[in-house]
């Protein structure tokens, strides 16, 4: 079955901590998302990548980093200086560049820091 | 700055038809896409309008009209399960696809 995973669904980190968020998909996709969710809230993009070794800002990227050495993953770091990290994390991919294509999510990962 | 505006709430009853609207102002636009999120879940997708008119796939429809910036949801038939967030997303240019805030429907007995 081609999809994406997120690991861990759930993930709890001390303040001041990094964190890693792991997204991994087998659709072949050559792009891929980050995507920030609060409650009630709207998808905001923290970054994305149109192929590997390259990845591009969102709108909110301070205080996130990624890498995309492989097509087929694109982990998140949420580091220290984003100072309110306690969100829900949704990694998405998409075929090609064409308005038609649709992204694909992965399930999610919670992330809650204490 | 670039902006989806679409309602935040909407409740219908189980059987009714239900219309979710949304208005961007954008950079770039390249195509009106709707997506579907249950609570906890990932969004799914569920249609796409890169020309104005309506498309229709089963129960739901959508429709856009690019001289008004303008795009719709139609959801006929309600069911419960159609209780969700509903998103619709704006292609702005190759890779890059901006969401609004959501759309909570709230389906009724």
């Amino acid at each position: 079955d081609g999809g994406i995973t997120q690991s861990p669904k759930y993930l709890f980190r001390k303040e001041g901590q990094n964190v890693t968020l792991s997204c991994e998909q087998n659709l072949n996709h050559d792009a891929m998302y980050w995507y920030r969710q609060d409650p009630g809230q709207g998808l905001r993009l923290i970054y994305y990548s149109q192929i590997v070794n390259d990845f591009q800002k969102g709108d909110i990227a301070e205080g996130y980093s990624v890498s995309r050495e492989k097509k087929e993953s694109f982990p998140l770091t949420v580091t220290s200086a984003q100072k309110n990290p306690t969100a829900f994390y949704l990694c998405a991919s998409k075929q090609g560049p064409w308005s038609y294509n649709e992204q694909f999510f992965g399930p999610g990962t919670r992330l809650t820091v204490l | 700055g670039q902006s989806l505006e679409q309602p935040s709430e909407v409740t219908a009853v189980e059987g009714a038809i239900v219309q979710i609207n949304c208005t961007y102002q954008t950079s770039g636009f390249y195509g009106l896409s709707w997506y579907q999120q249950h609570d906890g879940g990932a969004p799914t997708f569920l249609s796409y309008n890169g020309l104005d008119g309506l498309e229709e796939t089963g129960r739901f429809s959508s429709f856009l009209s690019r001289s008004d910036s303008y795009g719709y949801l139609l959801l006929q038939e309600l069911q419960m399960k159609d209780s969700a967030s509903y998103f619709c997303a704006v292609n702005t240019g190759g890779f890059k696809t901006i969401f609004g805030a959501g759309t909570r429907l709230f389906v009724k007995a």
